[in-house]
Protein backbone atom coordinates (compact mmCIF):
# COMPACT_ATOMS: atom_id res chain seq x y z
CA UNK A 1 0.00 0.00 0.00
CA UNK A 2 1.30 3.27 -1.16
CA UNK A 3 1.54 5.72 1.96
CA UNK A 4 2.71 9.55 2.42
CA UNK A 5 3.77 10.19 6.21
CA UNK A 6 3.62 13.96 7.79
CA UNK A 7 3.45 14.86 11.13
CA UNK A 8 -0.18 16.01 11.90
CA UNK A 9 1.84 18.89 14.46
CA UNK A 10 0.93 21.79 15.21
CA UNK A 11 3.66 23.16 13.98
CA UNK A 12 3.93 26.72 15.62
CA UNK A 13 6.01 29.05 14.65
CA UNK A 14 6.74 32.93 15.05
CA UNK A 15 6.26 35.55 12.33
CA UNK A 16 9.03 36.02 10.07
CA UNK A 17 10.67 32.68 11.30
CA UNK A 18 11.25 29.94 8.59
CA UNK A 19 8.39 27.35 8.62
CA UNK A 20 9.55 23.76 7.58
CA UNK A 21 7.51 20.85 6.65
CA UNK A 22 8.64 17.48 5.99
CA UNK A 23 6.68 14.55 4.23
CA UNK A 24 8.49 10.87 3.38
CA UNK A 25 6.68 8.18 0.86
CA UNK A 26 6.88 4.59 -0.03
CA UNK A 27 6.63 4.14 -2.92
CA UNK A 28 9.85 4.18 -4.98
CA UNK A 29 8.71 5.03 -7.90
CA UNK A 30 6.77 8.04 -7.52
CA UNK A 31 7.96 10.66 -10.31
CA UNK A 32 5.62 13.93 -9.10
CA UNK A 33 5.10 15.19 -5.89
CA UNK A 34 2.80 18.41 -4.50
CA UNK A 35 2.24 20.76 -1.48
CA UNK A 36 -1.08 22.17 -1.01
CA UNK A 37 -2.71 24.50 1.79
CA UNK A 38 -5.95 23.80 3.34
CA UNK A 39 -7.50 26.54 5.51
CA UNK A 40 -10.18 25.26 7.48
CA UNK A 41 -13.48 24.16 5.53
CA UNK A 42 -11.93 25.31 2.43
CA UNK A 43 -10.48 23.55 -0.52
CA UNK A 44 -6.93 22.37 -0.92
CA UNK A 45 -5.51 24.90 -2.81
CA UNK A 46 -2.14 24.24 -4.63
CA UNK A 47 0.84 25.84 -3.82
CA UNK A 48 4.06 24.24 -5.30
CA UNK A 49 5.11 21.26 -7.29
CA UNK A 50 8.25 19.61 -7.82
CA UNK A 51 9.00 16.68 -10.04
CA UNK A 52 13.07 16.27 -9.98
CA UNK A 53 15.71 16.17 -7.09
CA UNK A 54 17.06 19.50 -5.37
CA UNK A 55 15.00 22.60 -4.94
CA UNK A 56 12.56 24.71 -6.57
CA UNK A 57 11.59 28.04 -5.36
CA UNK A 58 8.87 30.14 -5.82
CA UNK A 59 8.47 33.37 -3.35
CA UNK A 60 8.23 32.62 0.35
CA UNK A 61 8.12 29.03 -0.91
CA UNK A 62 11.24 26.53 -1.55
CA UNK A 63 10.11 22.37 -2.12
CA UNK A 64 12.87 20.27 -1.70
CA UNK A 65 13.15 16.49 -3.25
CA UNK A 66 14.97 13.83 -2.43
CA UNK A 67 14.38 10.62 -4.06
CA UNK A 68 17.20 8.79 -2.64
CA UNK A 69 15.91 9.07 0.74
CA UNK A 70 12.32 9.39 -0.16
CA UNK A 71 11.43 12.70 1.37
CA UNK A 72 9.95 15.76 0.65
CA UNK A 73 9.80 18.65 2.31
CA UNK A 74 8.77 22.57 2.34
CA UNK A 75 9.85 25.87 3.53
CA UNK A 76 7.86 28.97 4.33
CA UNK A 77 10.54 31.73 4.82
CA UNK A 78 9.25 34.85 7.09
CA UNK A 79 6.73 33.38 7.63
CA UNK A 80 2.61 34.99 7.92
CA UNK A 81 -0.15 34.86 10.20
CA UNK A 82 -2.03 34.22 7.28
CA UNK A 83 0.28 30.80 6.44
CA UNK A 84 -1.53 29.39 9.47
CA UNK A 85 -3.42 26.59 7.73
CA UNK A 86 -2.65 22.97 7.32
CA UNK A 87 -0.41 21.74 4.68
CA UNK A 88 -0.93 18.48 2.68
CA UNK A 89 1.98 17.10 1.20
CA UNK A 90 0.70 14.60 -2.27
CA UNK A 91 2.73 11.93 -4.32
CA UNK A 92 1.43 10.86 -7.78
CA UNK A 93 0.16 7.65 -7.88
CA UNK A 94 3.12 6.35 -10.23
CA UNK A 95 1.86 6.05 -13.92
CA UNK A 96 -1.65 6.98 -13.17
CA UNK A 97 -2.99 10.22 -12.46
CA UNK A 98 -4.73 9.89 -8.73
CA UNK A 99 -2.33 11.69 -6.03
CA UNK A 100 -1.86 9.59 -2.44
CA UNK A 101 -1.91 12.43 0.16
CA UNK A 102 -0.54 12.68 3.69
CA UNK A 103 -3.08 13.78 6.46
CA UNK A 104 -1.26 16.89 6.81
CA UNK A 105 0.55 19.03 9.17
CA UNK A 106 -1.22 21.93 10.83
CA UNK A 107 0.94 25.41 10.94
CA UNK A 108 0.26 28.33 13.39
CA UNK A 109 1.92 31.14 12.99
CA UNK A 110 1.88 33.50 15.51
CA UNK A 111 2.23 37.27 15.88
CA UNK B 1 -11.08 31.56 -15.31
CA UNK B 2 -13.57 29.83 -12.76
CA UNK B 3 -12.38 27.58 -10.66
CA UNK B 4 -13.55 23.65 -10.42
CA UNK B 5 -17.22 23.99 -8.94
CA UNK B 6 -19.13 21.53 -7.18
CA UNK B 7 -22.53 21.01 -5.58
CA UNK B 8 -24.31 20.93 -3.27
CA UNK B 9 -22.00 22.37 -0.42
CA UNK B 10 -23.58 20.39 1.80
CA UNK B 11 -25.78 17.30 2.06
CA UNK B 12 -27.24 15.70 4.66
CA UNK B 13 -29.56 12.52 4.23
CA UNK B 14 -30.76 9.62 6.04
CA UNK B 15 -29.06 5.90 5.99
CA UNK B 16 -30.44 4.26 3.05
CA UNK B 17 -31.33 7.28 0.96
CA UNK B 18 -29.76 8.54 -2.24
CA UNK B 19 -27.42 11.04 -2.86
CA UNK B 20 -25.65 12.59 -6.09
CA UNK B 21 -23.08 15.04 -6.18
CA UNK B 22 -22.05 17.33 -8.87
CA UNK B 23 -18.93 18.54 -10.50
CA UNK B 24 -18.16 21.12 -12.68
CA UNK B 25 -14.21 21.18 -13.80
CA UNK B 26 -12.00 23.98 -15.00
CA UNK B 27 -12.91 24.54 -19.00
CA UNK B 28 -10.62 22.46 -21.19
CA UNK B 29 -9.46 20.32 -18.31
CA UNK B 30 -9.81 16.58 -19.74
CA UNK B 31 -8.67 14.89 -16.59
CA UNK B 32 -11.16 14.98 -13.67
CA UNK B 33 -10.81 13.51 -10.34
CA UNK B 34 -13.17 12.23 -7.00
CA UNK B 35 -11.16 12.26 -3.92
CA UNK B 36 -12.98 11.75 -0.36
CA UNK B 37 -12.07 12.77 3.00
CA UNK B 38 -13.47 10.80 6.18
CA UNK B 39 -12.68 12.52 9.52
CA UNK B 40 -9.53 12.17 10.83
CA UNK B 41 -8.31 10.36 7.41
CA UNK B 42 -6.49 11.70 4.75
CA UNK B 43 -7.84 12.57 1.89
CA UNK B 44 -8.50 9.42 -0.67
CA UNK B 45 -8.81 8.94 -4.21
CA UNK B 46 -11.76 7.51 -6.01
CA UNK B 47 -11.70 7.36 -9.19
CA UNK B 48 -9.75 9.50 -12.54
CA UNK B 49 -11.61 10.32 -15.63
CA UNK B 50 -9.92 11.45 -19.08
CA UNK B 51 -13.10 12.75 -20.90
CA UNK B 52 -15.71 10.58 -20.24
CA UNK B 53 -13.86 7.49 -20.12
CA UNK B 54 -13.09 6.17 -16.85
CA UNK B 55 -9.64 5.98 -16.50
CA UNK B 56 -9.21 4.45 -12.80
CA UNK B 57 -11.86 3.55 -10.34
CA UNK B 58 -9.62 1.77 -8.43
CA UNK B 59 -10.52 3.51 -5.22
CA UNK B 60 -14.35 3.10 -5.44
CA UNK B 61 -15.13 1.97 -2.12
CA UNK B 62 -18.32 -0.69 -3.28
CA UNK B 63 -20.73 -0.67 -6.09
CA UNK B 64 -22.82 1.78 -4.03
CA UNK B 65 -20.83 4.14 -5.89
CA UNK B 66 -21.27 5.64 -9.22
CA UNK B 67 -20.00 7.80 -11.16
CA UNK B 68 -20.76 9.68 -14.47
CA UNK B 69 -19.31 12.13 -16.84
CA UNK B 70 -21.83 12.21 -19.60
CA UNK B 71 -20.29 14.27 -22.81
CA UNK B 72 -17.07 14.79 -21.26
CA UNK B 73 -17.85 18.14 -19.10
CA UNK B 74 -19.26 17.67 -16.20
CA UNK B 75 -19.29 15.00 -13.56
CA UNK B 76 -21.70 13.59 -11.20
CA UNK B 77 -21.05 10.95 -8.17
CA UNK B 78 -24.27 9.25 -6.21
CA UNK B 79 -24.29 6.82 -3.53
CA UNK B 80 -27.23 4.83 -3.57
CA UNK B 81 -27.79 3.44 -0.66
CA UNK B 82 -26.37 5.74 1.37
CA UNK B 83 -24.07 4.30 4.89
CA UNK B 84 -23.32 6.27 7.60
CA UNK B 85 -19.73 5.22 6.71
CA UNK B 86 -19.95 7.51 3.56
CA UNK B 87 -19.75 10.61 5.73
CA UNK B 88 -17.47 12.75 4.80
CA UNK B 89 -16.34 15.56 2.34
CA UNK B 90 -15.89 14.72 -1.38
CA UNK B 91 -13.49 16.59 -3.32
CA UNK B 92 -13.42 16.94 -7.15
CA UNK B 93 -10.34 17.86 -8.64
CA UNK B 94 -9.74 18.66 -12.55
CA UNK B 95 -6.50 19.08 -14.34
CA UNK B 96 -4.94 19.70 -17.74
CA UNK B 97 -2.02 17.23 -17.60
CA UNK B 98 -2.20 13.96 -19.57
CA UNK B 99 -0.23 11.25 -18.15
CA UNK B 100 1.08 10.96 -14.43
CA UNK B 101 -0.23 13.40 -11.55
CA UNK B 102 -0.59 16.61 -12.87
CA UNK B 103 -1.18 19.68 -11.18
CA UNK B 104 -5.00 19.24 -10.08
CA UNK B 105 -6.89 22.54 -8.92
CA UNK B 106 -9.38 20.88 -6.04
CA UNK B 107 -13.34 21.88 -5.87
CA UNK B 108 -14.42 23.31 -2.61
CA UNK B 109 -16.03 20.25 -1.56
CA UNK B 110 -19.25 18.62 -0.67
CA UNK B 111 -19.49 17.66 3.05
CA UNK B 112 -22.19 14.45 3.03
CA UNK B 113 -23.45 13.20 6.28
CA UNK B 114 -25.27 9.99 6.47
CA UNK B 115 -27.50 9.90 9.68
Amino acid sequence: QKEVEQNSGPLSVPEGAIASLNCTYSDRGSQSFFWYRQYSGKSPELIMFIYSNGDKEDGRFTAQLNKASQYVSLLIRDSQPSDSATYLCAVGGGSQGNLIFGKGTKLSVKP
Amino acid sequence: EAGVTQFPSHSVIEKGQTVTLRCDPISGHDNLYWYRRVMGKEIKFLLHFVKESKQDESGMPNNRFLAERTGGTYSTLKVQPAELEDSGVYFCASSHTSGGAGEQFFGPGTRLTVL
